[in-house]
């Protein structure tokens, strides 16, 4: 069955920490992947995507991901997390095809204290 | 460009009542999608259309309708509503089902 596990479901951590968010999938064939930030109170943005070529993907505001396909891995980082970095993220994963649909991952939901 | 816009932004229903969410777009995008958020559940798909005229299933479809009468709109109606329909609903757009999607700012759904 197509799945993407996000294990922790909720991050606390203090400013100037680094940080690192766990995302699994299950999916078979070549995949795309994502992160996608919900700020409180607003919609989902795309933070990163991975479509294919290096592994390590670099996104909005110093965050980076990355892809290792032996492991069905695509893991969320930024070395030093801001007060306003506190919002949910959301890890997902599509088909390569156009016919395939994303499927997202429960979320995590990070707060940072000042 | 407004992006994806959706109407209204909250609302609250008693049980056994209808309604219609609109969701705009427009970016000329040719897919469209409804999903539900509920606490540790992510986003889960209703409905969605790859094109004006079409519709199809998601994950959880039941006690919801669709229709993609024009390319820029998508709407969800639920014909009666139920507590356990109560969720924030966020629409959807893309170019295609796999490059990224774009989502409208959501409608907060409370059904007592």
């Amino acid at each position: 069955a197509q799945s993407v596990s996000q294990h922790n479901h909720h991050v606390i951590l203090s400013e100037a920490a680094s940080l690192e968010l766990g995302c699994n999938y299950s999916y078979g064939g070549t995949v795309n992947l994502f992160w996608y930030v919900q700020y409180p109170g607003q919609h989902l943005q795309l933070l990163l995507k991975y479509f294919s070529g290096d592994p390590l993907v670099k996104g909005i505001k110093g965050f980076e991901a990355e892809f290792i396909k032996s492991k069905f891995s695509f893991n969320l980082r930024k070395p030093s997390v801001q007060w306003s970095d506190t919002a949910e993220y959301f890890c997902a994963v599509s088909g390569y095809s156009s016919a395939s649909k994303i499927i997202f991952g429960s979320g995590t939901r990070l707060s940072i204290r000042p | 460009n407004a992006g994806v816009t959706q109407t209204p932004k909250f609302r609250v229903l008693k049980t056994g009542q209808s309604m219609t969410l609109l969701c705009a777009q427009d970016m000329n995008h040719e897919y469209m999608y409804w999903y539900r958020q509920d606490p540790g559940m992510g986003l889960r798909l209703i409905h969605y259309s790859v094109g004006e005229g079409t519709t199809a299933k998601g994950e959880v479809p039941d006690g919801y309708n669709v229709s993609r009468l024009k390319k820029q709109n998508f709407l969800l109606g639920l014909e009666s509503a139920a507590p356990s329909q109560t969720s924030v609903y966020f629409c959807a757009s893309s170019y295609s089902t796999g490059p990224e999607q774009y989502f409208g700012p959501g409608t907060r759904l409370t059904v007592t």
